[in-house]
């Protein structure tokens, strides 16, 4: 079946511009994660949606992040007035969860490169 | 609060040979995952261990869990370049059930 999917699979764009990063996970997994990944780094956690809420945003940067999920489905990362540091890849995973929404094993899709001129 | 270390970091080594990468975790961790990330690609999930003295194999790679120790250790038997890849440990943060992430080991196998 299908995997995670997001799009777009690249992006550059000029600072201060706004950015949305669109993750499909697979159907019928409930939990979505976002994650951040910078050039030769390891993975940081940004949020994740159990269903359409976020019980966790802690990871968010700043408030130029933000996202949102519609449902059990689709979930778009939106960073505003984007700066250089911003620049990474930008990976996002899907698990089927139940209340201990980590412990699941997560799918990851191919992430979106973001390069920030 | 969960800190995920692994070495090394970066791992040159010629094929045919046997090595371990190890993965120390700060506290108490429900499982231990390993993941494999080939350059430019997303994470592909190698192993869950879940508990102590598990261990799993697939392949030329095998997996333990020392939960005593907070020691996960993924071993490479015979490397064959095919192996080349960034390989990830992530532990489990207690209070939140947060997966938390080393900064990975980048192995480079020389034919």
């Amino acid at each position: 079946g299908a995997g995670v999917s997001q799009s777009p699979s690249n992006k550059v764009t000029e600072k201060g511009k706004d950015v949305e990063l669109r993750c499909d996970p697979i159907s019928g997994h409930t939990a979505l994660y976002w994650y951040r990944q910078r050039l030769g780094q390891g993975l940081e956690f940004l949020i994740y949606f159990q269903g359409n809420s976020a019980p966790d945003k802690s990871g968010l940067p700043s408030d130029r992040f933000s996202a949102e999920r519609t449902g059990e489905s689709v979930s778009t990362l939106t960073i505003q007035r984007t700066q250089q540091e911003d620049s990474a890849v930008y990976l996002c995973a899907s698990s089927l969860a139940f209340w201990g929404a980590f412990l699941d094993e997560q799918y990851f899709g191919p992430g979106t490169r973001l390069t920030v001129t | 609060e969960l800190k995920v270390e692994q070495n090394p970091l970066f791992l040159s080594m010629q094929e045919g040979k046997n090595y371990t990468i190890y993965c120390n975790y700060s506290t108490t961790s429900d499982r231990l995952y390993w993941y494999r990330q080939d350059p430019g690609k997303s994470l592909e999930s190698l192993f869950v261990l879940l508990s102590n003295g598990a261990v799993k194999q697939e392949g030329r790679l095998m997996a333990s869990l020392d939960t005593k120790a907070r020691l996960s250790t993924l071993h490479i038997t015979a490397a064959v370049h095919d192996l080349s890849a960034t390989y990830f440990c992530a532990g489990v943060r207690n209070r939140d059930d947060k997966i938390i992430f080393g900064k990975g080991t980048r192995l480079h196998i020389l034919p």
